[in-house]
């Protein structure tokens, strides 16, 4: 199994400019959510999806689109990148948060100038 | 909603020696807590979990006490080693399919040789 999978590992991006971050896992998790890491602040849950075709938001959904068709995906869009943006994101999937371990990707590091 | 937090935000001990990384919750609906390790550069990992029917858990030199009441847990690592440095992350998180996993914002644990 590769576990979730998660690209571009690096993305450098000009304000304005629009992208999507791809999130695969090849578990069968129902659960996937995607946090974006900044120093000093922890994982801060931006979006997560209980299966496919239900999508939610988290802490700071702003600026930030996702869609669940297939259990195995879910992107995450960045409608108009802001400097604000800068960080590092994180995808993660599980059976059950609130009972079993979250699986994260490797990571993508983004920067916005 | 939930809030989680850390203290003390950073914790240096020497090699040998125990550490002690302290997480208070808000939510006492609040039933599942994770800790997860995260190595520099590398993706957050479950270390260990602890549920609301259970006060301590133990695996090898880790070990998880939860004290529902005052709705705080700590993580207690002994015989520290060099490569237990890292950032360490607790989470709390209700029951449910639809339950969303809150981080605090982490703690760096550095091991002095």
């Amino acid at each position: 199994n590769a576990g979730v999978t998660q690209t571009p590992k690096f993305q450098v991006l000009k304000t304005g400019q629009s992208m999507t971050l791809q999130c695969a896992q090849d578990m069968n998790h129902e659960y996937m959510s995607w946090y974006r890491q900044d120093p000093g602040m922890g994982l801060r849950l931006i979006h997560y999806s209980v299966g496919a075709g239900i999508t939610d938001q988290g802490e700071v959904p702003n600026g930030y689109n996702v869609s669940r068709s297939t259990t195995e995906d879910f992107p995450l869009r960045l409608l108009s990148a802001a400097p604000s943006q800068t960080s590092v994101y994180f995808c993660a999937s599980s059976y059950w948060p609130g009972r079993h371990e979250q699986y994260f990707g490797p990571g993508t590091r983004l920067t916005v100038t | 909603g939930e809030n989680v937090e850390q203290h003390p935000s950073t914790l240096s001990v020497q090699e040998g020696d125990s550490a002690v990384i302290k997480c208070t919750y808000s939510d006492s609906a609040s039933n599942y807590f994770p800790w997860y390790k995260q190595e520099l550069g590398k993706r957050p990992q479950l270390i260990i979990d602890i549920r609301s029917n259970v006060g301590e858990k133990k695996d090898q030199r880790i070990a998880v006490t939860l004290n529902k009441t005052a709705k705080h847990f700590s993580l207690h690592i002994t015989e520290t080693q060099p490569e237990d440095s890292a950032v360490y992350f607790c989470a709390a998180s209700r029951a449910g399919a639809n339950s969303k996993l809150t981080f605090g914002k982490g703690i760096t644990l550095s091991v002095r040789p």
